[in-house]
């Protein structure tokens, strides 16, 4: 079966950094995503892999390693806004996205 | 920007009712999908439309039903509601054709509690 594994939640400190891992098992590959989403809130596009490698975008980066099924979420100078689930999701061959459950992302002051 | 409107963001329904989740967007674009969230879970495929009056089942398409005739409204449509379609549900919609790059837009969500 298909699988994308992320941790449930994690707690980070305002203005540190914090890296949220996804793992996945899925028939085929044809890019990995990242959403942000406010409690009570649409899911926002933050980033999308497709190849290996670190993509930043500000204060965000994302990496991918097809090899080993496994992704990162970067995130620098947390503020407290930045609390939110964060949801990763892989396109499998048929171009169906498949979502992992979600991390909840809690900053304290 | 793209806007997924969906109009009602909480509803209260009791059991054997019928139920219409409605959502809009106002870009034109060609596909559009229903996911349920639910703690815990990833979300889920209720049912997606790739154009006008075409659809086709996601993961878990039992009990649910979806119509779209016009190209900016999808409608999801509980036939008998129950406990267990107790949910947060979604809308969204991604133009043209699905590549590995396409982003969903999401809408903000309608929270349905069935008693």
């Amino acid at each position: 079966g298909q699988n994308i594994d992320q941790p449930t939640e994690m707690t980070a400190t305002e203005g540190a950094i914090v890296q949220i891992n996804c793992t996945y098992q899925t028939s085929g590959f044809n890019g990995l995503f990242w959403y942000q989403q406010h409690a009570g809130e649409a899911p926002t596009f933050l980033s999308y892999n497709v190849l290996d490698g670190l993509e930043e975008k500000g204060r965000f980066s994302s990496f991918l390693s097809r090899s080993k099924g496994y992704s990162y979420l970067l995130l620098k100078e947390l503020q407290m806004k930045d609390s939110a689930s964060y949801l990763c999701a892989v396109r499998d061959s048929n171009y169906q996205l498949i979502w992992g459950a979600g991390t909840k992302l809690i900053i304290k002051p | 920007d793209v806007k997924v409107t969906q109009s009602s963001r909480y509803l209260v329904k009791r059991t054997g009712e019928k139920v219409f989740l409605e959502c809009v967007q106002d870009m034109d674009h060609e596909n559009m999908f229903w996911y349920r969230q639910d703690p815990g879970l990833g979300l889920r495929l209720i049912y997606f439309s790739y154009d006008v009056k075409m659809k086709e089942k996601g993961d878990i398409p039992e009990g649910y039903s979806v119509s779209r005739e016009k190209k900016e409204r999808f409608s999801l449509i509980l036939e008998s509601a129950s406990t267990n379609q107790t949910s947060m549900y979604l809308c969204a919609s991604v133009p043209g054709q699905v590549t590995g790059a396409n982003v969903l837009t999401f809408g903000a969500g309608s929270r349905l509690t069935v008693l």
